[in-house]
């Protein structure tokens, strides 16, 4: 069975602009959820989504947003880039909700200069 | 407030030195621990799940155990390529989401 996948896998980016990441969950898998990881703070919740619904959202602020199609696969937006948006992140997808077992994808490096 | 602390943060071991990982949390009513690997500019790699104090998991030169208040991954005679992040995670208090800890980063050398 084919793993998580991310594109891109890299993305450099300005200020100011604004990005758009995309995540295939596993075969079956109906929940996916989106991660930030960087250095300092380790892996953060972003968001959930289940059935083209946001289930649940971490605490980020509102320039941070996502959405889920009809074959669970999901994207994530920024906009208005920072720099301190730099940061790894991670796409997971479970069965049913984020607090089972979750695959991780190999991620997206985002760098904002 | 929910939180999961690992400790060591940084551990390096010679070849076949074998040694712990802890991962201490205070979420109540645990509803699972996770244990992942990950790799440099990688994603995590899911290794085991736990549900109940006593239970144990084995997978190649690594072994979990968990108890009501900690977790601890052993590594037996690693190899160099087990040198990794490792990570541990339980169900927020929330209802959704993992907490993860910060992670040990395991050096294993020759």
């Amino acid at each position: 069975k084919a793993g998580v996948t991310q594109t891109p896998r890299y993305l450099i980016k300005t200020r100011g602009q604004q990005v758009t990441l995309s995540c295939s969950p596993i075969s079956g898998h109906r929940s996916v959820s989106w991660y930030q990881q960087t250095p300092g703070q380790g892996l953060q919740f972003l968001f959930e989504y289940f059935s083209e619904t946001q289930r649940n959202k971490g605490n980020f602020p509102g320039r941070f947003s996502g959405r889920q199609f009809s074959n669970s696969r999901s994207e994530m937006n920024v906009s208005t880039l920072e720099l301190g948006d730099s940061a790894l992140y991670l796409c997971a997808s479970s069965l049913r909700h984020s607090q089972e077992t979750q695959y991780f994808g190999p991620g997206t490096r985002l760098l904002v200069l | 407030e929910d939180q999961v602390t690992q400790s060591p943060e940084a551990l390096r071991l010679q070849e076949g030195e074998s040694s712990s990982l802890n991962c201490s949390y205070t979420v109540s009513g645990l509803r699972g621990l996770f244990w992942y690997r990950q790799d440099p500019g990688k994603g995590p790699e899911f290794l085991f799940t736990l549900y109940s104090a006593g239970e144990e998991k084995e997978k190649e030169r690594l072994k979990a155990t968990l108890t009501k208040k900690e977790s601890f991954l052993h590594i037996t005679a690693p190899k160099p390529e087990d040198s990794a992040t490792y990570l541990c995670a339980v169900p927020s208090n929330s209802g959704y989401a993992l907490n993860f800890g910060k992670g040990t980063s395991l050096l294993v050398t020759p």
